[in-house]
């Protein structure tokens, strides 16, 4: 069974920085690209950034271009997403997914609260 | 990078059919054949329906369809079932980029 688990969100003042992680379990993890897509609350999901297989590539939404950082262990079967310089407006449920024919399997989400 | 776009809101009656546009660019909609749709209940994770414009994941029921022409991408949902109303979101790739919609929200009434 295909699982994504989530971890690493909380509150954190503006400017600060925190890492989330998303462990998976249950696929060939070094096969798929993966992504983080964001909720901010009542909202729409936004797509962040993401990350091929063999982390050869990384994209990222014009929002997050170089405050953010994705990468992968895929020893470990786990993708990180690093956010410095945190806004208000990054507020949101951060989704880990798995590419592959859509973006089929989706984490539970943690939330990131950046107030002051 | 902006986002597609959806109507805000769709209804339909039970047994009706609806479908929700999905309206992007040369550079992402109409560049590529990689729009997929996702449902989304409160509190939950998005559900994905419709991958690659057309295709249908096993245990999705075939009343949901995908289309495309031109900029503009369409889910179509026949027969509306009560589970049916929600939130849905289109997602296109745009070669150095992903983008969704705005969402529309589908009430079956």
């Amino acid at each position: 069974e295909v699982q994504l688990v989530e971890s690493g969100g909380g509150l954190v003042q503006p400017g600060e920085s925190l890492r989330l992680s998303c462990a998976a379990s249950g696929f060939t993890f070094r096969n798929h690209r993966m992504h983080w897509v964001r909720q901010a609350p009542g909202k729409g999901l936004v797509w962040v950034s993401c990350i091929e297989g063999d982390a050869s590539t990384t994209k990222y939404a014009d929002s997050v271009k170089g405050r953010f950082t994705i990468s992968r262990d895929n020893a470990r079967d786990t993708v990180y997403l690093q956010m410095n310089s945190l806004r208000a407006d990054d507020t949101a449920v951060y989704f880990c997914t798995r590419d592959g024919g859509g973006l089929a399997y989706w984490g539970q989400g943690t939330l990131v609260t950046v107030s002051s | 990078q902006s986002a597609l776009t959806q109507p805000r809101s769709v209804s339909g009656s039970p047994g009706q059919s609806i479908s929700i546009s999905c309206t992007g660019t040369d550079r992402d909609v109409g560049g590529y054949n990689f729009v997929s749709w996702y449902q989304q209940h409160p509190g939950k994770a998005p559900k994905l329906m419709i991958y690659d414009v057309t295709e249908r994941p096993s245990g999705v029921p075939d009343r949901f369809s995908g289309s495309k022409s031109g900029n503009t991408a369409s889910l179509t949902v026949s027969g509306l079932q009560d589970e049916d109303d929600g939130d849905y979101y289109c997602c296109s790739y745009g070669g150095t980029y992903f983008s969704f919609g705005g969402g529309t929200k589908l009430t079956v009434l």
